[in-house]
This record gives C-alpha cells, sequence and structure tokens, in this order.
C-alpha cells in the first residue's frame, strides 16, 4: 500500500513551458485534491474532484488543469510556466464524511519557475 | 480576512517544558478541526482531530472554543522530536474541503 505517490519529486521549467504533475492514490479514496504551499503560507487549494469525471476549481485555478479518469489519477497540468508558479504541490485524498481525518498526502513536488 | 489564521511563531522551547499556541478561524458554521504536523519540506500529517469536549493523544492536548472560534494544541514535555510547524485545519459546511492555517513553527531545543 503505497498510499499517495507523485511525480516528479523536483522540476526547473523555463517560463512559457509546460508540464504535468502526476498524483495515483491506491486507497481507493473519492476525494482528491491539488494543493500548492508557498513559503511561510498555508496550503491553497488549486482543484480538487470528488470522483472520477468530476472536478472543480478551489482558491487559486488560474494556470492550472486537471482531469480524472479514474479514481486512481489525478494529473495536474501547468500550461505556459510562470514564475510565479513557483512553488512545493501537494496532492492529497481522502474519504467522503471524513475528509480531515483522512485525508493523506504524497511527499510534494518542488516547481522551480526560471 | 483570513478563514484560519495562527501566530506564526517560531516558538523556541527547552526539552520538557510546555509550550501552547491556538488558532482562531472566522467560519462560524466550521465543523470539524484538527492539528496537522509538517516537517521541513515534508508533506503535511494528521497529529489529532479537535473534539468539542477537548481531548488528549499522549502529550498532547486540543481544545475547543466555538463561542470564540478557537482551537488550542498544548505539548506537554516537550520531545526534539515535536520540531515542527503545526497546522491548523478546519473543516467547513463543505464536506469536500479543508482550510489551512499557515503553521506555527515550533523548535525544541537540548
Amino acid at each position: 500500500n503505497a498510499g499517495v505517490t507523485q511525480t516528479p519529486k523536483f522540476r526547473i521549467l523555463k517560463i512559457g513551458q509546460s508540464m504535468t504533475l502526476q498524483c495515483t492514490q491506491d486507497m481507493n479514496h473519492n476525494y482528491m485534491y491539488w494543493y500548492r504551499q508557498d513559503p511561510g503560507m498555508g496550503l491553497k487549494l488549486i482543484y480538487y474532484s470528488v470522483g472520477a469525471g468530476i472536478t472543480d476549481k478551489g482558491e487559486v485555478p488560474n494556470g492550472y488543469n486537471v482531469s480524472r479518469s479514474t479514481t486512481e489519477d489525478f494529473p495536474l497540468r501547468l500550461e505556459l510556466a510562470a514564475p510565479s508558479q513557483t512553488s512545493v504541490y501537494f496532492c492529497a485524498s481522502s474519504s467522503p464524511g471524513r475528509v480531515g481525518e483522512t485525508q493523506y498526502f504524497g511527499p510534494g513536488t518542488r516547481l522551480l519557475v526560471l | 480576512r483570513k478563514e484560519v489564521e495562527q501566530d506564526p511563531g517560531p516558538f523556541n522551547v527547552p526539552e520538557g517544558a510546555t509550550v501552547a499556541f491556538n488558532c482562531t478561524y472566522s467560519n462560524s458554521a466550521s465543523q470539524s478541526f484538527f492539528w496537522y504536523r509538517q516537517d521541513c519540506r515534508k508533506e503535511p500529517k494528521l497529529l489529532m482531530s479537535v473534539y468539542s469536549s477537548g481531548n488528549e493523544d499522549g502529550r498532547f492536548t486540543a481544545q475547543l472554543n466555538r463561542a470564540s472560534q478557537y482551537i488550542s494544541l498544548l505539548i506537554r514535555d516537550s520531545k526534539l522530536s515535536d520540531s515542527a510547524t503545526y497546522l491548523c485545519v478546519v473543516n467547513s459546511v463543505n464536506d469536500y474541503k479543508l482550510s489551512f492555517g499557515a503553521g506555527t513553527t515550533v523548535t525544541v531545543r537540548a
């Protein structure tokens, strides 16, 4: 049982490039999330999904896209990378009805946009 | 106004000391409350849930004050391994989402 896995662990992008951050969970959780965490700041929700085929915007969705074709996978797409997207990205999953108690995070992807 | 606010600290305490800190939340409809722990450059992990009557988990005690809209965490007999950032987390009426505070940093020194 690997929990939540994320790839890559670290990436440097040039301004204007695009990339996909991968996230997979093996706990059969319905809910999945993408957060970003800037230094000294709290986690900010980018997008979330309550099940396969259903996604919705969080607080800071601009510049990102997601898809959820399976229960296990929830990739985050960055189009036209900008320096403001330099951050640590965490994927998480949880069970309905017990979101706070069952929210498991992946190890994070550190992204630097130059 | 931020949904969840915390004193960022840092709280620097010697081993064996007691340290306590609070978190305030703005949405009076918030239903569930948690403390998460985040070690440097790692992912957050659930430390404990916070119940209305207050609860303990070993050396950790959490309290909830709904009238004043704050929760607290107290750590007794601090260990070096307690050094971390503690995130206050609130689950509002919407079941799907959690709101995270920016964290309170605790450093326990030998």
